[in-house]
C-alpha cells in the first residue's frame, strides 16, 4: 500500500527567507502523481503544485518549487520568499497514475511566517 | 468559489442522530471524492465516485454512506452518529482520473455533542 510521511509537524520561518518542507513516500509503482496542497486557517485546501513522476524536471510554480527525487522518493517543497499569507498547514499527496484518482495525503507541516 | 460547493457548511446535532452531507461538483468533473479532517489531522479517504457509480472505498465506516445522482451532486450520510465523528468533511471532485488534482470544496464542519 502507497503511504505518504511528513515528518516534520511544525515548521517556522522569518518572513522573506526561503523554506523547504520535507516529504517522503512508499510505492512500488512506477507511474505516478504527488501534489503538495496548502490549507491555510480558513480550512479550504487549495493546489499548491503537482509533479508528474515521469518527468525529471522538478515543477515550479512562482515562488514555490519542488526538488523531486525518485530513487530516493522524496518531494520536498521549497517556498521562496516566504509571505505572511504563506502561513498554512501543507498536505503532501500522493496518486497512481493507474489508480481511481485516489489522493493519499501525508499527515501536513504546520507552517509559520513570522513577520 | 473553487466550484465546489459544499452545503451546509456548519451542523451541530447530537449523539445518535442522522446528517445528509450535500456536495456540487465543479463543471464538467465527474468524480466525486469525500474525506474526513479530524482536528489537526491528515485527510482520511472515506470514497469516490465517478457518473453515479461508486469507484473506491477507503475507511468510510458501515454507519456512512454515500451516493452520486444523475446530475453529478454526491451526499454523505452520517447514521447513528457518535462523538468521534465530529471533523471537517470535505467533497472534492476532479476529472476522470484526478491526475491533475482535485478541487475541493470548502468543507462541512460537523460537530456531534
Amino acid at each position: 500500500a502507497q503511504t505518504v510521511t511528513q515528518s516534520q509537524p511544525e515548521m517556522s520561518v522569518q518572513e522573506a527567507e526561503t523554506v523547504t518542507l520535507s516529504c517522503t513516500y512508499d510505492t512500488s509503482e512506477n507511474n505516478y502523481y504527488l501534489f503538495w496542497y496548502k490549507q491555510p486557517p480558513s480550512r479550504q485546501m487549495i493546489l499548491v503544485i503537482r509533479q508528474e513522476a515521469y518527468k525529471q524536471q522538478n515543477a515550479t510554480e512562482n515562488r514555490f518549487s519542488v526538488n523531486f527525487q525518485k530513487a530516493a522518493k522524496s518531494f520536498s517543497l521549497k517556498i521562496s520568499d516566504s509571505q505572511l499569507g504563506d502561513t498554512a498547514m501543507y498536505f503532501c499527496a500522493f496518486s497512481h497514475s493507474g489508480n481511481t484518482g485516489k489522493l493519499i495525503f501525508g499527515q501536513g507541516t504546520t507552517l509559520q511566517v513570522k513577520p | 468559489d473553487s466550484g465546489v460547493t459544499q452545503t451546509p457548511k456548519h451542523l451541530i446535532t447530537a449523539t445518535g442522530q442522522r446528517v445528509t452531507l450535500r456536495c456540487s461538483p465543479r463543471s464538467g468533473d465527474l468524480s466525486v471524492y469525500w474525506y474526513q479532517q479530524s482536528l489537526d489531522q491528515g485527510l482520511q479517504f472515506l470514497i469516490q465516485y465517478y457518473n453515479g457509480e461508486e469507484r473506491a472505498k477507503g475507511n468510510i465506516l458501515e454507519r456512512f454512506s454515500a451516493q452520486q445522482f444523475p446530475d453529478l451532486h454526491s451526499e454523505l450520510n452520517l447514521s447513528s452518529l457518535e462523538l468521534g465523528d465530529s471533523a471537517l468533511y470535505f467533497c472534492a471532485s476532479s476529472d476522470h482520473r484526478g491526475l491533475f488534482g482535485y478541487t475541493f470544496g470548502s468543507g462541512t464542519r460537523l460537530t456531534v455533542v
